[in-house]
Order: C-alpha cells, then structure tokens, then sequence
C-alpha cells in the first residue's frame, strides 16, 4: 500500500495572503507527481505533472516544488482569491504501476 | 473534443438492485481509470483499464463489482446487488497513455445513492 499524505487537511486564508501545502510520498520507484485542483460540484482538474527532482513549475500565482529524494512536494499559492478556494489533490505514480495513488486533499477556502 | 463523459450524474438504486454507470473516454485516450470517493473520504483507486484488458483492478472490491472497457463503446463500471455502503461519487478519468507523464482528465463524476 502507498501512502501518499497531504497536510494540512484544510486552510482558511484572507483574500490576498500567501500559502503552501505538502504531499508526501514514497521516496523509492519514484515516476511522477501530479497536482490537481478539485473545485465543489465539478471534477479534479490537472495544474501540474512533475517528474525530476529539483522541478519547480508554475501557472499564474500558483507554483509547485519537488522532492523525490526525500518525498515531498509544495503546492505554493502567493496572493489567494476567493476562487482558488477549492480541495489541492496530489497524485504519485511510481515506476510499477499506471495508476495513481491521490492523497486525501488539501482544501482551501479563501475568505474576501 | 469532448472532455470524459459521466452517465448518469445521478443514480439512485434500491438495496439489491444493480448499477451501471458509464465512461467515455476523451477521443484518442485507450486508458480509463475508475476512482470512488466515499462521504468524507478523499479519491481512492478502483480499477485500471485498457481496452479490453483489466491492467490493474486491486483497488476493487473483490464481489460485485466489476468493470470493463470494450473495444467498442463506454468503460462500464458495474455493482451488483448494491448495499448502503455502495453510496460514493464514482470517477472516470482517462488518459492517451499509462499516465505517466500527462495528466488524467476527469468526468465529472456518477452520484450513486443506494435507498
């Protein structure tokens, strides 16, 4: 079994401040991170797939660091607006299978 | 082109009775994955299909359910003789590839409710 772990379970952040969250994964057979983000009502949407150690990605105000030696990965969001409230999925795929574990979620809600 | 097709969103289902709930796939993708979320719980894996092969089902539970993938037409996730605890939000999500390193677009996902 894989464990693949997100903290914290859920942030409450004002409009306009900065935060991160963690997903922790197996360290050995790494083969790739993939961040999604799931808002209420509708299906998860993929943001980044990250697949080499050291890989920093970013879309907007909303940017991912990895670490596959030591197995963890930040999803960082600078300047939150209430529409980023929404569940962070991470999703680890190693080198054996062709699935995804998905760690439980980070859900953010962005207060005006 | 059409994102991954759910059908239906919703289905509610009598203790005993069965249920079928339908993926297709985005046009060009050969591998579907089904995931269920449980009522406070986050997405956990059920089964993984190429068409017409089973390639991964270890996340399914071992009676009732069963999945497939034709060569022609939808994944088709199937519960037989549904019980309370079948109640989730079952996932389709699908991919070109073994998903390594792309993404895997979702449906939107089929509410079952067993009554």
């Amino acid at each position: 079994i894989l464990n693949v772990e997100q903290s914290p379970q859920s942030l409450h952040v004002q409009e306009g401040d900065s935060t991160n969250f963690t997903c922790s994964f197996p360290s050995s057979n790494f083969y790739a991170l993939h961040w999604y983000r799931w808002e209420t009502a509708k299906s998860p949407e993929a943001l980044f797939v990250m697949t080499l150690n050291g890989d920093e990605k970013k879309k907007g105000r909303i940017s991912a660091t990895l670490n596959t030696k030591e197995g963890y990965s930040y999803l960082y969001i600078k300047g939150s607006q209430p529409e980023d409230s929404a569940t962070y999925l991470c999703a680890f795929l190693n080198t054996n299978a062709g699935k995804s574990t998905f760690g439980d979620g980070t859900t953010l809600t962005v207060k005006p | 082109n059409a994102g991954v097709m759910q059908n239906p969103r919703h289905l509610v289902r009598r203790r005993g009775q069965e249920a079928r709930l339908r993926c297709s796939p985005m046009k060009g993708h050969s591998h579907v994955y089904w995931y269920r979320q449980l009522p406070e719980e986050g997405l956990k894996f059920m089964v993984y299909l190429q068409k017409e092969n089973i390639i991964d089902e270890s996340g399914m539970p071992k009676e009732r359910f069963s999945a497939e993938f034709p060569k022609e037409g939808p994944s088709i996730l199937r519960i037989q003789q549904v019980v309370r605890g079948d109640s989730a939000a079952y996932f389709c999500a699908s991919s070109p590839y073994d998903g390594s390193n792309t993404e895997a677009f979702f449906g939107q996902g089929t509410r079952l409710t067993v009554v």
